[in-house]
């Protein structure tokens, strides 16, 4: 399996831009986290889906920034428009909820390193 | 509210030795669980290991292994036989039962010193 993929890996725009960032989760998995890495904040949950359905954007910063889920392959996370305070490192992660154990491992991809100057 | 608290920013281990990161949290749930996540310099998040609340027995996992103290809501990771590859960011996490969401402590940074 070849993991949680995201793309691009490093974004860098200017301020004002439309930023997407997009994941595609391991297959089979129900559950779809996306999170922001800051030094300031740590590593904070921004929205999580569950079968494509968003379950909890409580995290979701402000109306700038939106996520989709279209299907079970695929997801967006949009940011528009951009400031220099989004500059962080934004992870996917996803989860299956066929348990073998009572406890769901979080799979994360390599995050997408993002600058708005 | 969930909060998750690691007190140690840092913390360095010579190689071969053994260290111990802390973790304290607070939750009202009384069916969870804990994570400890490793995030080496390539940025990828890595669960190291986990424990369920309602064991009583302490999770390991090779060269690591937890204390879990439910009644101290404490849950520190104890990396054995310390190598360079340890080298990481480690975060200290919960989740509450039927709730898929992670709640993350601000992390220790671990050097390995050769």
């Amino acid at each position: 399996d070849a993991g949680v993929i995201q793309s691009p890996r490093h974004e860098v725009t200017e301020m004002g831009q439309e930023v997407t960032l997009r994941c595609k989760p391991i297959s089979g998995h129900d559950y779809l986290f996306w999170y922001r890495q800051t030094m300031m904040r740590g590593l904070e949950l921004l929205i999580y889906f569950n079968n494509n359905v968003p379950i909890d954007d409580s995290g979701m910063p402000e109306d700038r920034f939106s996520a989709k889920m279209p299907n079970a392959s695929f997801s967006t996370l949009k940011i528009q428009p951009s400031e220099p305070r989004d500059s962080a490192v934004y992870f996917c992660a996803s989860s299956s909820n066929r348990r073998v154990s009572l406890v769901n491992e979080q799979f994360f991809g390599p995050g997408t390193r993002l600058t708005v100057l | 509210a969930q909060t998750v608290t690691q007190s140690q920013p840092e913390m360095s281990v010579q190689e071969a030795e053994t260290v111990t990161l802390s973790c304290t949290y607070d939750t009202s749930e009384s069916d969870y669980y804990l994570f400890w996540y490793k995030q080496p310099p390539s940025r990828q998040m890595i669960l190291v290991i986990r424990q369920e609340a309602y064991k009583q027995q302490n999770a390991t996992e090779n060269r690591f292994s937890v204390n879990f103290q439910k009644a101290a809501k404490s849950f520190s990771l104890k990396i054995s036989d310390s190598q360079l590859g340890d080298a990481a960011m480690y975060f200290c996490a919960t989740a509450n039962f039927g709730n898929e969401k992670l709640t993350f402590g601000t992390g220790t940074r671990l050097t390995i010193i050769p």
